[in-house]
């Protein structure tokens, strides 16, 4: 069965500080794996995705991921954080394009201090 | 394009009542899914349609729940003989083709408390 780790529960970055948030993910075939971001009284939105080639992805709001075979990773990176990005973060693998579900991880709670 | 809509944004019960939720998926999006998430967890799947039929429930979808979506349009999740455990913020989703992953629009979810 597909499972995701987040380790990190919490993490405060200060704002204009990089950020790399951690995901790893098990399963027997190539993934696809998903970045969501939720934000308090919204729905979940897609940050990125990567179902092949490049390792390195790029999203939206300058986010990217990198996506490690050899370490069953998919962390997320951002150089420079700005205080609206304080929300939660969750990975998420599918089974395939077409999977019908998705497997979320529990999710990272990002603070920014300024 | 509106979004995915959720109705009520919040609910409170009474242990063992029955409730109902709506989902207002986008227009023309033909698969819809529920999704169930409690605090300190990432969502979980429920189960999914394509148009009106439902194609497949997750065991964490008991006999007491129930979705439909008459005419593959809006959706609904009735949930009866509500437990405290059915807690949670319950979020729909969809789709407008077969790639759906890539392409899933989440709504704001509709929050259960179940006293």
């Amino acid at each position: 069965a597909q499972s995701v780790t987040q380790p990190d529960i919490h993490i405060t970055v200060s704002e204009g500080a990089s950020l790399e948030l951690r995901c790893n993910y098990s399963y027997g075939a190539t993934p696809y794996l998903f970045w969501y971001v939720q934000s308090p009284g919204q729905g979940l939105q897609l940050l990125l995705k990567y179902f092949s080639g490049d390792t390195l992805v790029q999203g939206i709001k300058g986010f990217e991921a990198e996506f490690k075979r050899s370490q069953s990773s998919f962390n997320l990176r951002k150089p420079s954080v700005h205080w609206s990005d304080a929300a939660e973060y969750f990975c998420a693998v599918a089974p395939g394009e077409y999977g019908n579900k998705l497997v979320f991880g529990a999710g990272t709670i990002l603070r920014v201090k300024s | 394009d509106t979004g995915v809509s959720q109705n009520p944004r919040h609910k409170i019960t009474k242990r063992g009542q029955n409730v109902t939720f709506r989902c207002d998926p986008i227009s023309e999006h033909n698969r819809l899914y529920w999704y169930r998430q409690t605090l300190g967890q990432g969502p979980e799947f429920l189960t999914y349609f394509q148009n009106e039929a439902q194609l497949e429930k997750s065991r964490l979808l008991s006999d007491r729940f129930s979705a439909e979506r008459p005419k593959g349009s809006f959706s609904t999740l009735e949930i009866q003989r509500t437990e405290q455990g059915d807690s949670a913020m319950y979020l729909c989703a969809s789709s407008p083709d077969r790639v759906g992953n890539e392409k899933l629009f989440f709504g704001s979810g509709t929050q259960l408390s179940v006293l």
